[in-house]
């Protein structure tokens, strides 16, 4: 079964506005990881934050975790029409070695020109 | 690019026929595995590996088995394909120092 759940499903915005997406997960994990996907390409990684951080930057990229609530946040500021992408969370649950990260279904972003 | 091939990029087979697809890394990376893209599922994982000859179960591995004599190769097969193993199959690599996957260009499979 699924570890993340995404929110929203899908999100449209204009160009120059900043774009939010939630990510919930079930059990204790390591670290969660955010990924984009162009359409027809394979993901990209985009950030990783521990299970003991509470937010990270990387450039236009902000993401948040909070482990109380078991739920992170990745927001994007000033979108560009070149961040249309699909987004997943993916969360690593590392049982020594081997990691098995688990991934969410995904939100559909459009910016819009 | 971390240097993933996948092979072959789209395949349309018909049920009940044998189908096997290569992932070949360039990186020698330990830990390879095999996700499944459908729409309203997200990825799923297949099966993986952490070594040669040592592979284990995903959350959806029923249906597909998978072999890694080398380093720089993983084959994920069908035995007998159906229709509902129709999907976009990504082959990825895990980075152990940026800690992170990085993800081979996908295999558009049809089974008609």
């Amino acid at each position: 079964s699924q570890q993340g759940e995404e929110d929203p499903q899908a999100l449209s915005i204009q160009e120059g506005e900043n774009a939010t997406m939630n990510c919930s997960y079930k059990t204790s994990i390591n670290n969660l990881q955010w990924y984009r996907q162009n359409s027809g390409r394979g993901l990209v990684h985009l950030i990783l934050i521990r299970s003991n951080e509470r937010e990270k930057h990387s450039g236009r990229l902000r993401v948040t975790l909070d482990t109380s609530k078991k739920s992170s946040s990745l927001l994007i500021t000033a979108s560009r029409a070149a961040d249309t992408a699909s987004y997943f969370c993916a969360t690593d649950s590392r049982t020594g070695a081997n990691s098995k990260l688990t991934f969410g279904k995904g939100i559909t972003l459009s910016v819009r020109p | 690019d971390a240097g993933i091939t996948q092979s072959p990029r789209h395949k349309v087979t018909e049920t009940g026929t044998p189908v096997t697809l290569r992932c070949h890394q360039t990186e020698n990376h330990r830990y390879m595995y095999w996700y499944r893209q459908d729409p309203g599922h997200g990825l799923r994982l297949i099966h993986y590996s952490y070594g040669v000859k040592d592979t284990d179960k995903g959350e959806v591995s029923d249906g597909y088995s998978v072999s890694r004599s080398k380093t720089e190769d993983f084959l994920l097969t069908l035995e007998s394909a159906t229709s509902s193993q129709t999907s976009v199959y990504f082959c990825a690599i895990w980075d152990g120092l940026w800690e992170k996957l990085f993800f081979g260009s996908g295999t558009q499979l049809s089974v008609l």
